[in-house]
């Protein structure tokens, strides 16, 4: 068990909806990132959070946002979804942002499934 | 060209075997080298850090950097039934830390019984 704790994990919906997912990072960690997942692209950085603060962005669609929140729990919201959309969501957690040893810790990831 | 280059697989050994895992990067400012391994149905989770070029070792694995082919190694000895997983590559600039990660697709290794 990493500590890190990912709502909801399976999740299916339409083309042109919207979905929140949710995610509790390790007891102390401050930095919260957001990786998607799937066959052809393998693991794709999306957004890093640090106390709250936006840090980095990867390759975010602009349909896709995200928040920290001040207890430190992150939220991503995805919009207007295709079928593209479909993949494994996983949210990291980090006990330092900018040194240490590069390791993340990965909840288990949300499924979201687009039909 | 991706940045990190990584065999998809599946690569199936027989218990026992020594596995050799690789990948490739075309960025030279990479410092920091890491391994993650990933069960099904899991998030990766961190199995070796090595910082610029040299060998690592932890009981049967060992990481391997060289830089100067912008190649890096993970060994497995004595594999396990338990092994199998994929391994996923991962790199980042000099200052470390998590920041950054580039991933590379990940290995899916089936070790058999």
């Amino acid at each position: 068990d990493s500590g890190v704790t990912q709502t909801p994990k399976h999740l299916i919906t339409a083309t042109g909806q919207r979905v929140t997912l949710r995610c509790s990072p390790r007891s102390g960690d401050l930095s919260v990132y957001w990786y998607q997942q799937s066959l052809d692209q393998g693991l794709q950085f999306l957004i890093q959070y640090y106390n709250g603060e936006e840090r980095a962005k990867g390759n975010i669609l602009e349909r896709f946002s995200a928040q920290q929140f001040p207890d430190l729990h992150s939220e991503l919201n995805l919009s207007s979804l295709e079928l593209g959309d479909s993949a494994l969501y996983f949210c990291a957690s980090s006990s330092t942002s900018a040194r240490g040893t590069g390791e993340l810790f990965f909840g288990e990831g949300s499924r979201l499934t687009v039909l | 060209q991706k940045e990190v280059e990584q065999d998809p697989g599946p690569l199936s050994v027989p218990e026992g075997a020594i596995v050799s895992l690789n990948c490739t990067y075309s960025n030279s400012a990479f410092q920091y080298f890491m391994w993650y391994r990933q069960y099904s149905r899991k998030g990766p989770e961190l199995l070796m850090y090595t910082y610029s070029s040299g060998n690592k070792e932890d009981g049967r694995f060992t990481a391997q950097v060289d830089k100067s082919s912008k190649y890096i190694s993970l060994f497995i000895r004595d594999s396990q039934p338990s092994d199998s997983a994929t391994y996923l590559c991962a790199m980042t600039y000099s200052g470390g830390g998590a920041d950054g990660l580039t991933f590379g697709k990940g290995t899916h290794l089936i070790i058999q019984p």
